[in-house]
């Protein structure tokens, strides 16, 4: 079973638009829901994190929106720039472990 | 600022053989984590660790794995006999609670395993 399904798969985004990736999860124990930021040949990096209590997390120029009634999550980056090409997943939190999604591969065009 | 770093960064290995992935994770972290990640696909959870005893281990980790603390500072993956299919990033984390009770996961920079 997938715990937590991430879209879409691949994104482009002119510079200075607007990247939305969206996560949905499947059980409601998960209490904690962090996206992560990864470069090639690197690990996962946090980028931000939410908790289900909370509607929506800014951080600069990213922002979490969390509906807990749908279980989805998704991460806004605004004013989209070239250095944030990268994958990013999203994760969610249960049972002493993290549940990722299949990563969302953003390329932002100059 | 502190971070967990893992050796080696590339290993190359025949099918059958067994290999060590070393992580040392930050030091005032009690918790500790593999993942795995296969070429192109999303981080998969293979067993997390705590009081030099395997917390949590999903599906993967299965008899050929075993983790191992053996000393105050290191943390290591072993697969006993490699497949082909075992080939992949190799990611240790750690966190200084558990993931469960609020601590948030700090990731290494990965070990490229290839299987031939």
């Amino acid at each position: 079973q997938q715990q937590v399904k991430q879209s879409p798969q691949s994104l482009i985004v002119q510079k200075g638009g607007i990247s939305i990736i969206n996560c949905a999860y499947e059980n409601t124990a998960f209490d904690y829901f962090p996206w992560y930021q990864q470069f090639p040949g690197k690990g996962p990096a946090l980028l931000i994190a939410i908790r289900p209590d909370v509607s929506e997390k800014k951080e600069g120029r990213f922002t979490i929106s969390f509906n807990k009634s749908a279980k989805q999550f998704s991460l806004h980056i605004m004013d989209s720039q070239p250095g944030d090409s990268a994958t990013y997943f999203c994760a969610a939190r249960g049972f002493n472990k993290f549940y990722f999604g299949s990563g969302t591969k953003l390329n932002v065009k100059p | 600022e502190p971070e967990v770093t893992q050796t080696p960064s590339h290993q190359v290995t025949q099918m059958g053989q067994e290999v060590i992935l070393r992580c040392v994770p930050i030091s005032n972290h009690l918790y500790f984590y593999w993942y795995r990640q296969i070429l192109g696909q999303k981080v998969e959870f293979l067993v997390s660790f705590y009081n030099n005893e395997i917390s949590e281990k999903s599906e993967i980790f299965d008899d050929q794995f075993s983790v191992e603390r053996p000393d105050g500072s290191n943390f290591t993956l072993k697969i006993r006999s490699t497949k082909l299919e075992d080939s992949a990033m190799y990611f240790c984390a750690s966190s200084p609670v558990t993931a469960g009770g609020g601590g948030e996961q700090f990731f290494g920079p990965g070990t490229r395993l290839t299987v031939l």
